[in-house]
């Protein structure tokens, strides 16, 4: 099946400093990938999309300065969350389209990132 | 935009009964897929089911089946002989067509209903 995967799972950074969060197509190659966020018992919100060789398509009020997004090749994407204070808090999930099954989205396992 | 609605925020089950999650839903396109995701304490997200809008038939995957009223907008998930390994936050999610959306095909997603199974 297809497989993706997140990098860290889980991460403690301190205000002021940044993150960088890599999601891996593992078995397929993902021209596209999504990166979405999760609060605590919330619902998941699409932050942006991810294509790869050109510019990421934010959505409505997400900050694109302080959530940089690099999707360098066909299997990594990396969401960079700049400058980070106890708000950007926040479970990050990302999701990569495989052109192999229909261009169906498969999510990797997420990653916690607590900033103090 | 589109929207997503759940109005359940939890729902109880005893174990092997059957339970019915409710999902509507508010688009204006023609070309759309509707899915169920399931999300356990993990948090890793899984397919459940999906249905292409396009299709008249309602999609099954074993026990989980849907009820697609298209022109109600309604989209709910059947689950039956509900099994311990059920318990999880379920939610309903909305992806404009492919080639419809031009790429931008990221999901809307509901708020979820905490789905808990008695044993």
């Amino acid at each position: 099946g297809a497989v993706v995967s997140q990098h860290p799972s889980w991460v403690i950074c301190k205000s002021g400093t940044s993150v960088k969060i890599e999601c891996r197509s593992l078995d397929f190659q993902a021209t596209t990938m999504f990166w979405y966020r999760q609060f605590p018992k919330q619902s998941l919100m699409l932050m942006a999309t991810s294509n790869e060789g050109s510019k990421a398509t934010y959505e409505q009020g997400v900050e694109k300065d302080k959530f940089l997004i690099n999707h360098a090749s066909l299997t990594l994407s990396t969401l960079t969350v700049t400058s980070a204070h106890p708000e950007d808090s926040s479970f990050y999930i990302c999701s990569a389209r495989d052109p192999r099954r229909s261009y169906e989205q498969y999510f990797g396992p997420g990653t916690r990132l607590t900033v103090t | 935009a589109q929207t997503v609605t759940q109005s359940q925020p939890e729902m109880s089950v005893q174990e092997a009964e059957t339970v019915t999650l409710s999902c509507t839903y508010d688009t204006s396109e023609s070309d759309y897929y509707l899915f169920w995701y399931k999300q356990p304490p993990s948090r890793q997200m899984i397919l459940v089911i999906r249905q292409e809008a396009y299709k008249q038939q309602n999609a099954t995957e074993n026990r989980f089946s849907v009820n697609f009223q298209k022109a109600a907008k309604s989209f709910s998930l059947k689950i039956s002989d509900s099994q311990l390994g059920d318990a999880a936050m379920y939610f309903c999610a909305y992806r404009i067509g492919l080639y419809s959306g031009g790429g931008a095909d990221g999901l809307t997603f509901g708020k979820g209903t905490h789905l808990i199974i008695q044993p």
